[in-house]
């Protein structure tokens, strides 16, 4: 059964970047793309971008092109997302999600997210 | 990139009804590639629905989808208290991925 485990909460700076990390146990870690989603307070959910760890393969939503980097650790099967020069609109809770079997993925490019991390608290203020 | 527009914003129904929850996208969506989360306050979404009408095991019967091209549907047929929540709509079909608003359901 797969789960996905993210660090903590944190609080950043205006113009500062913050790191969160999304373990994933329980499962095949390289072959299934792993998505970001933020979620502002009291705000609907946004895609932020996916990687597939196999091939180190990013796809960023072009609202955060240039300031998120997703990144993936096999070894570790850890997945990261790193977003900088932080604004007080990015207090948000970050969440990693991913398909947790074939019956939710079709290929690279299209699967539903099933399985979610918990959840990181990110807050920006100076 | 598609906008999913969802409807109505709320609603607040009795136990036992039936209800109806509305997604419409601005263009067809992708071999229809649609999920529908709901989320509770403090709560990652739960995946309810995917590929516009695919129930995971584990899902309770009543929840349903329906729909193709832009009109999606997601059907409680009778309401639980425990359905009370945010209900999301989410297309996978192309990139950018996007959620509708979300529609929250309360319970009377």
């Amino acid at each position: 059964q797969v789960q996905l485990v993210q660090s903590g909460a944190e609080v950043k700076k205006p113009g500062s970047s913050v790191k969160v990390s999304c373990k994933a146990s329980g499962g095949t870690f390289t072959n299934y793309p792993i998505g970001w989603v933020r979620q502002a307070p009291g705000h609907g959910l946004e895609w932020m971008g996916d990687i597939i760890p196999i091939f180190r393969r990013t796809n960023y939503a072009q609202k955060f092109q240039g300031r998120v980097t997703i990144t993936a650790d096999e070894s570790t099967s850890i997945a990261y997302m790193e977003l900088s020069s932080l604004r007080s609109e990015d207090t948000a809770v970050y969440y990693c999600a991913r398909a947790s079997s074939t019956w939710f993925l079709v290929d690279y490019d299209h699967y539903a997210m099933d399985v979610w991390g918990q959840g990181t608290t990110v807050t920006v203020s100076s | 990139e598609i906008v999913l527009t969802q409807s109505p914003g709320t609603l607040s129904l009795s136990p036992g009804e039936r209800v109806t929850l509305s997604c419409r996208a601005s263009q067809s969506v992708s071999r229809n590639y649609v999920v529908w989360y709901q989320q509770k306050p403090g709560q990652a979404p739960r995946l309810l629905i995917h590929a516009a009408s695919s129930r995971p095991p584990g899902i309770p019967d009543r929840f349903s989808g329906s729909g193709s091209g832009t009109d999606f549907t997601l059907t409680i047929s009778s309401l639980d208290p425990a359905d009370s929540a945010v209900y999301y709509c989410h297309q996978y079909g192309s990139s950018p991925w996007t959620f509708g608003q979300g529609t929250k359901v309360e319970i009377k």
